[in-house]
């Protein structure tokens, strides 16, 4: 079992729709959580932390349930530009190791 | 904000060859510098972990002979891909602390491709 699963997708959405994604890690002890977005052939870039309460950042809302061991990503109102894959990623030891999901490809259409 | 130049963007070498990418924080001390390595439509994968002014620690399955790392200064970490294969093309990018907020940043990435 991977230590951070994703579906890959690509999830294949209309502008202005709602979609939400979900990652789930093993490790029970992990401490820290992001989102990241990729654009094709770009690093990564950090789009949100998550934290225990849940956060929201404009069209952004991210959750974390640590009993089932999953975070999800929430995006609404879909723009053409959000069109990336999203990277869930787990720091397992304070800072001293991320782990990447294989990511989760958005494309947006007109 | 915090700032990790990668160069070179893209290279292309021949079989054997060796290729040096570097890592250098611009406005910020970057005591740890991650390497990572991202083949096609899979995700980033760590490579090893270097702290200024000692040796790197490697992952499981990286060789450490053939993947060069020198963390000499607080501002710059380099990795050499030495006796480069057509394997060893791929996408490599480097991570570093920005201990500020516990943020990380990324180089912009290196696109090797070994012919």
């Amino acid at each position: 079992r991977k230590e951070v699963e994703q579906d890959p997708g690509p999830f294949n959405v209309p502008e202005g729709a709602t979609v939400a994604f979900n990652c789930t890690y093993s490790n029970s002890a992990s401490q820290s959580f992001f989102w990241y977005r990729q654009d094709c052939r770009k690093e990564p870039k950090l789009l949100m932390s998550v934290y225990s309460s849940g956060n929201e950042d404009g069209r952004f809302t991210a959750q974390l349930n640590r009993a089932s061991q999953y975070i999800s990503l929430l995006i609404r109102d879909s723009k053409l530009s959000d069109s990336a894959t999203y990277l869930c990623v787990v720091d397992n030891n304070a800072g001293n190791m991320l782990t990447f999901g294989g990511g989760t490809r958005l494309m947006v259409k007109p | 904000g915090a700032v990790v130049s990668q160069h070179p963007s893209r290279v292309i070498c021949k079989s054997g060859t060796s290729v040096k990418i570097e890592c250098r924080s611009l406005d910020f001390q970057a005591t740890t510098m991650f390497w990572y390595r991202q083949f096609p439509k899979q995700s980033l994968m760590l490579m090893a972990t270097s702290n200024e002014g000692s040796k790197a620690t490697y992952e499981q399955g990286v060789e450490k002979d053939k993947f060069l790392i020198n963390h000499a200064s607080l501002t710059l970490s380099t990795l050499t891909v030495t006796s480069a294969h057509p394997e060893d093309s791929s996408f490599y990018i480097c991570s570093a602390l920005t201990g500020t907020n516990y943020g990380y940043t990324f180089g912009s990435g290196t696109r090797l491709t070994v012919v």
